[in-house]
């Protein structure tokens, strides 16, 4: 079964503080890609990250990192630094070229000023 | 560019009545995908397009929907005889040739069926 579950439904965290954003998928696929979509109240779905099953390095994107590990197929989303425009929910997703992609259900951040 | 833009923004409808949503993928991208979003949830696919084609249909949910795409560009989702279980934010995203595993949202439909 292709599944992409984000236990945390919701989380809070004090503006400059890091937060970690759990994910874990499942999959039979060899060759995918794993991405973290942030959606505001706006409902536009941005590209935060992305990430090559294949590649073994941790993607960076500024202030967004992830902590991948394959064998456990467990994806999640550290920001640093966090902002007050950071603040919307977050979806965990995989999927491969030519392709549909799997969401998880979303974890609403929230950031404290 | 450009960014995927769909229309209307939102939709209010009554039970029953047939319904056309638009999207407009970024230009030069050759795969279209829609999603639909519940209340609450993540999103669920429903179909995807390669060119004109849609070699994956398995995600919509009844025969009550379909969607086209012609000249390889807009595609129009249809729901006919919408059901208030059709309420939902309506995504189309679209991915070019070279970065095939990457997906560009638009902004959504929010349909609402009385």
């Amino acid at each position: 079964a292709q599944t992409v579950t984000q236990s945390q439904p919701e989380m809070s965290v004090q503006e400059a503080e890091t937060v970690t954003l759990s994910c874990t998928y499942d999959t039979s696929e060899s060759d995918y890609y794993l991405f973290w979509y942030k959606q505001p109240p706006s409902r536009q779905m941005i590209l935060v990250i992305r990430q090559e099953a294949y590649k073994q390095q941790n993607a960076t994107e500024n202030r967004f990192s992830v902590n991948f590990q394959k064998a456990a197929k467990s994806f999640s989303l550290k920001i640093s630094d966090s902002q007050l425009g950071d603040a919307a929910m977050y979806f965990c997703a995989h999927g491969r070229a030519f392709n549909k992609f799997y969401f998880g259900s979303g974890t609403k951040l929230n950031v404290k000023p | 560019g450009a960014g995927v833009s769909q229309s209307p923004s939102n939709k209010v409808t009554e039970k029953g009545k047939d319904v056309e949503l638009r999207c407009d993928p970024i230009s030069g991208h050759t795969a279209l995908y829609w999603y639909r979003q519940s209340l609450g949830q993540g999103l669920e696919f429903l179909i995807y397009f390669q060119g004109n084609s849609a070699p994956d249909k398995s995600g919509l949910p009844s025969d009550r929907f379909s969607a086209e795409r012609t000249g390889g560009s807009v595609s129009t989702l249809t729901i006919q005889r919408t059901q208030q279980e059709d309420s939902a934010v309506y995504l189309c995203a679209s991915s070019d040739l070279g970065n095939q595993e990457t997906q560009y949202f638009g902004p959504g439909t929010r349909l609402l069926v009385l």
